[in-house]
C-alpha cells in the first residue's frame, strides 16, 4: 500500500465548477499535511497547509480527518490558471524540527473554458 | 529574499560519469532535502541534511549516491558512475531552523539525462 494515496485523475472540468480531491496517508504517526500543486513537472509549490478544524484560502478549503487518515482539497469557481497537478503530501517528522515529505502520485486538474 | 537555488538546471551526462547538483537553501534556511522525480512518477524522498550532518538518507539508493551540506557552500547531491535510470528531476527543498507545521520550500530542480 502506497504511503500516500490519490486519485490520479485527470479531472477535466469547465471554468466556474467546483472540484473535490481526496487523500488517504497510511502513517498514522503522520504530523504535519500540505496540499502542494506543480506546473508542467516544475518545481511543486505550496499551496496550502492542512489543519484538522479545515482551513480556507479564498477559493481552496482544506480538511483533514485524522481518525480516518484522511485529507480534502475543494476548489470553488475554478479558473483556467487553476489546472496543474494538485500533491497531497504529508511529513512525518518531528513538528517543528524538520521531516521529509512524503508526496502523493498526484492529481492532475484540467480547467477548460 | 532569493528562493532555493539549484544549478545547472540541465545537465547531460553520458553513463558512467559523475554529475554533481548543487543547491543553495533560502537566506536563513539550515534544513535541506533533496527529492527525486523519476519521469511519469511523483516525487520520493532521498535524503535530509543539516549544516554537516545528514540527519536522514533512508531514500538515498545504496550504491553510487552521496550528498553533503558543508559548514560553508552549497548542498551537493553526486552521483558517480551514472547510469540510464538515473535520469530525473533532481529538486532540492529547504526550511528554517524553527520551522511551522513542516513546509519546505522548493528550488526549480536539475533535471538530469543520461546518455
Amino acid at each position: 500500500r502506497k504511503e500516500v494515496e490519490q486519485d490520479p485523475g485527470p479531472f477535466n472540468v469547465p471554468e466556474g465548477a467546483t472540484v473535490a480531491f481526496n487523500c488517504t496517508y497510511s502513517n498514522s504517526a503522520s504530523q504535519s499535511f500540505f496540499w502542494y500543486r506543480q506546473d508542467c513537472r516544475k518545481e511543486p509549490k505550496l499551496l496550502m497547509s492542512v489543519y484538522s478544524s479545515g482551513n480556507e484560502d479564498g477559493r481552496f478549503t482544506a480538511q483533514l480527518n485524522r481518525a480516518s487518515q484522511y485529507i480534502s482539497l475543494l476548489i470553488r469557481d475554478s479558473k483556467l490558471s487553476d489546472s496543474a497537478t494538485y500533491l497531497c503530501v504529508v511529513n512525518i517528522g518531528i513538528y517543528n524540527q524538520g521531516g521529509k515529505l512524503i508526496f502523493g502520485q498526484g492529481t492532475e486538474l484540467s480547467v477548460k473554458p | 529574499n532569493a528562493g532555493v537555488m539549484q544549478n545547472p538546471r540541465h545537465l547531460v551526462r553520458r553513463r558512467g560519469q559523475e554529475a554533481r547538483l548543487r543547491c543553495s537553501p533560502m537566506k536563513g534556511h539550515s534544513h535541506v532535502y533533496w527529492y527525486r522525480q523519476l519521469p511519469e512518477e511523483g516525487l520520493k524522498f532521498m535524503v535530509y541534511l543539516q549544516k554537516e550532518n545528514i540527519i536522514d538518507e533512508s531514500g538515498m539508493p545504496k550504491e553510487r549516491f552521496s550528498a553533503e551540506f558543508p559548514k560553508e557552500g552549497p548542498s551537493i547531491l553526486r552521483i558517480q558512475q551514472v547510469v540510464r535510470g538515473d535520469s530525473a528531476a533532481y529538486f532540492c527543498a529547504s526550511s528554517p531552523e524553527l520551522a511551522g507545521p513542516g513546509e519546505q520550500f522548493f528550488g526549480p530542480g536539475t533535471r538530469l539525462t543520461v546518455l
